[in-house]
């Protein structure tokens, strides 16, 4: 079955540092990994997706990478706003379904960038 | 263009009542999905449908129904409800294939007491 770790599960920085937010899982049997941000009380925005034969994906900011033999992925966040404040959520996209995205999440980890 | 839109937003329930979560996308897609949220845990998947007629289970299913009549509502069913349902609800869509970008709605706060 598998497991998606999210370390840290909560994490505090000043305006401007560049971060690193990681993700575990235990089966490498993936079609892709998903990097969502979800603000307090609202729904999830997807902001990267990584195909299982892709190594990074970049959007502005934001970088994330895969390694699907060791069952990692991180989302760099380069010079952190405050309205980078929410929780990031990892999923992944396993086999085991034969349609569709029906994903395996991760905590979260809860972040807060301080002006 | 409204994306996926999940009615109630929040809701408080008894102990045996019964109620209807409502899910609408307007993107066309053919796939959706309804997931559950728990503090301290990851969004867990409760049932799916990959078009019109067609559902199935996820991870968590127990207490649930679901029916997908049309491409654009797919509805989640509370039989009797129990405080273990106290959660956050969210419906997900997507253009079938195991590649594409999922939408999420945002959500249904609900609370069985």
């Amino acid at each position: 079955k598998q497991e998606v770790t999210q370390i840290p599960a909560a994490l505090s920085v000043p305006e401007g540092e560049n971060l690193v937010l990681n993700c575990s899982f235990t089966d490498s049997a993936i079609y892709n990994l998903q990097w969502f941000r979800q603000d307090p009380g609202k729904g999830l925005t997807s902001l990267l997706l990584i195909q299982s034969s892709q190594r990074e994906q970049t959007s502005g900011r934001l970088n994330a990478s895969l390694d699907k033999s060791s069952g990692r992925s991180t989302l760099y966040i380069a010079a952190s706003q405050p309205g980078d404040s929410a929780t990031y959520l990892c999923a992944v996209n396993s086999y085991g379904y034969n349609y569709g995205q029906n994903f395996v999440f991760g905590p979260g980890t809860r972040l807060s960038v301080l002006p | 263009n409204a994306g996926v839109t999940q009615t109630p937003k929040f809701q408080v329930l008894k102990t045996g009542q019964s109620m209807t979560l409502q899910c609408a996308q307007d993107m066309n897609h053919e796939y959706m999905s309804w997931y559950r949220q728990d503090p301290g845990m990851g969004l867990r998947l409760i049932h799916y449908s990959v078009g019109a007629g067609i559902t199935d289970q996820g991870e968590v299913p127990n207490g649930y129904n679901v029916s997908r009549s049309t491409t654009e509502d797919f509805p989640l069913r509370l039989l009797s409800a129990a405080p273990s349902q106290t959660s956050v609800y969210f419906c997900a869509s997507s253009y079938e294939g195991q590649n594409t970008e999922a939408f999420f709605g945002q959500g249904t706060r609900l609370t069985v007491v």
